[in-house]
């Protein structure tokens, strides 16, 4: 079966360092995968697209890889800021509907 | 900024009564979406609308449920008999031509008695 596996539950760094979280899926082939940030009772806003042809996106302080052989997406804040404390969502497209990791709660600790 | 809107905010109602969950998407977006969160759960996608049909559907998206978009502007969902479970916050989103990048709107959240 089809699953997307977001690597923890929750994240906890200090102010300035760098997030890395992780997306892993398997029984997919995405033509591209995104992330999303969620802040509570809000809906998920999007952050930035990766394609499968494309190795690594950067967007500011963001930065985001995709491994097709893998499997895996790895999404990094550098500069960690306590405004970066949501929970990320990974997104998979699936023919006309896109699926989501359950996400990562990050907490940035000033 | 163009922003998608839902209505309303929140919705209380009895266990088997029907409810009519409201979304304005951003007037050049082709395609259409619900999704649902369940509290403190993932976001699940529900079902998918473009050119005025549906063009995919989970299955959560069962026989109780109905989208329509009636009069170009307004997309619902409507669900027909709401049962406890049903009990979430649910998200309209739409994208544009390349149907890539979503925009969500704040949530409806529905709460059943």
């Amino acid at each position: 079966s089809q699953k997307i596996e977001q690597n923890s539950e929750a994240l906890n760094i200090q102010e300035g360092k760098t997030a890395t979280l992780t997306c892993n899926y398997t029984n997919y082939s995405p033509a591209y995968l995104q992330w999303y940030r969620q802040d509570p009772g809000r809906g998920p806003v999007f952050l930035l697209l990766i394609r499968e042809n494309e190795k690594e996106k950067r967007k500011e302080r963001l930065k985001v890889t995709f491994d097709t052989t893998l499997k895996q997406s790895l999404f990094h804040i550098t500069a960690s800021q306590p405004a970066d404390s949501a929970t990320y969502l990974c997104a998979l497209h699936n023919n006309n509907d896109m699926r989501f990791g359950a996400g990562t709660r990050l907490t940035v600790k000033p | 900024e163009p922003e998608v809107t839902q209505t309303p905010s929140h919705q209380v109602t009895q266990m088997g009564q029907e409810v009519i969950l409201r979304c304005v998407p951003i007037s050049n977006h082709l395609y259409f979406y619900w999704y649902r969160q369940i509290l403190g759960q993932k976001v699940e996608f529900l079902v998918s609308f473009y050119n005025n049909e549906i063009s995919e559907k989970s299955e959560i998206f069962d026989d109780q449920f109905s989208v329509e978009r009636p009069d170009g502007s307004n997309f619902t969902l409507k669900i027909r008999s709401t049962k406890l479970e049903d009990s979430a916050m649910y998200f309209c989103a739409g994208s544009g031509t390349a149907q890539e990048t979503q925009y969500f709107g704040p949530g409806t959240r529905l709460l059943v008695l």
